[in-house]
């Protein structure tokens, strides 16, 4: 399967232990994306990379969270001192740059904090 | 600010009848609108997408979409549901050609 992996699919955590989950992109694509989605919402942007580079942060994402992509590959987005409104579905997409391109999601990293 | 949105929460439909799922956006500037599809337990699918060019857009599962931009919309059509077609569906807009942002999304249930 050539498509977006993210790893864990589900994840239970206790209040204020730090969480982080992985995602692998589609390999030619350059641009990751990470979102997350609450039931009943729509996808809620957090952050996205070119390459290494984090080109832009939601200002809605809180100090607790951070994202990497050392290599331009994958990527990982850790939560600190997890939090119940916390509990969400954590969405990775990657895309290319060419053109105005769709993103191709991945199907998710579950969190529920209890 | 660039956003879109879907007035409606939930669209019934029979089998075998057309169906329109709504969106209106809100963009300065050239609109990217795309769609998606969310299944359960399945991530987001993309269905089509706008950038310019001919207002009628064709894409999977025999979906089209019709970008108005007198009336800064863009509405997912299909001539004749199928029950398999009942999801949840998501209209996005991709301002500046960056992030992605999508509406609360409509479920839509095919009854047979």
């Amino acid at each position: 399967d050539t498509g977006v992996s993210q790893n864990p699919r589900h994840k239970i955590t206790k209040r204020g232990q730090n969480v982080t989950f992985r995602c692998d992109p589609i390999s030619e694509h350059n641009r990751l994306y990470w979102y997350r989605q609450t039931l009943g919402q729509g996808p809620e942007f957090l952050t996205y990379f070119q390459n290494e580079a984090q080109l832009e942060k939601s200002r809605l994402l809180s100090d607790r969270f951070s994202a990497e992509r050392p290599k331009g590959s994958f990527s990982t987005l850790e939560i600190q001192r997890t939090e119940q409104g916390d509990s969400a579905m954590y969405l990775c997409a990657s895309s290319t740059t060419g053109g105005v391109s769709e993103a191709f999601f991945g199907q998710g990293t579950r969190l529920t904090v209890v | 600010a660039q956003s879109v949105a879907q007035p409606e929460d939930q669209v019934n439909v029979a089998e075998g009848n057309p169906l329109t799922v709504k969106c209106t956006y809100s963009v300065s500037g050239n609109p990217y609108l795309f769609w998606y599809v969310q299944y359960p337990n399945r991530g987001l699918q993309f269905l089509l997408k706008y950038i310019t060019g001919d207002n009628l857009v064709k894409g999977s599962y025999g979906f089209e979409a019709e970008f108005n931009k007198s009336q800064t919309s863009f509405h997912l059509k299909k001539p004749s549901a199928l029950v398999s077609d009942s999801a949840l569906y998501f209209c996005a807009v991709r301002p500046n050609n960056n992030d992605m942002r999508f509406g609360a999304g409509t479920r839509l249930t095919v009854k047979p």
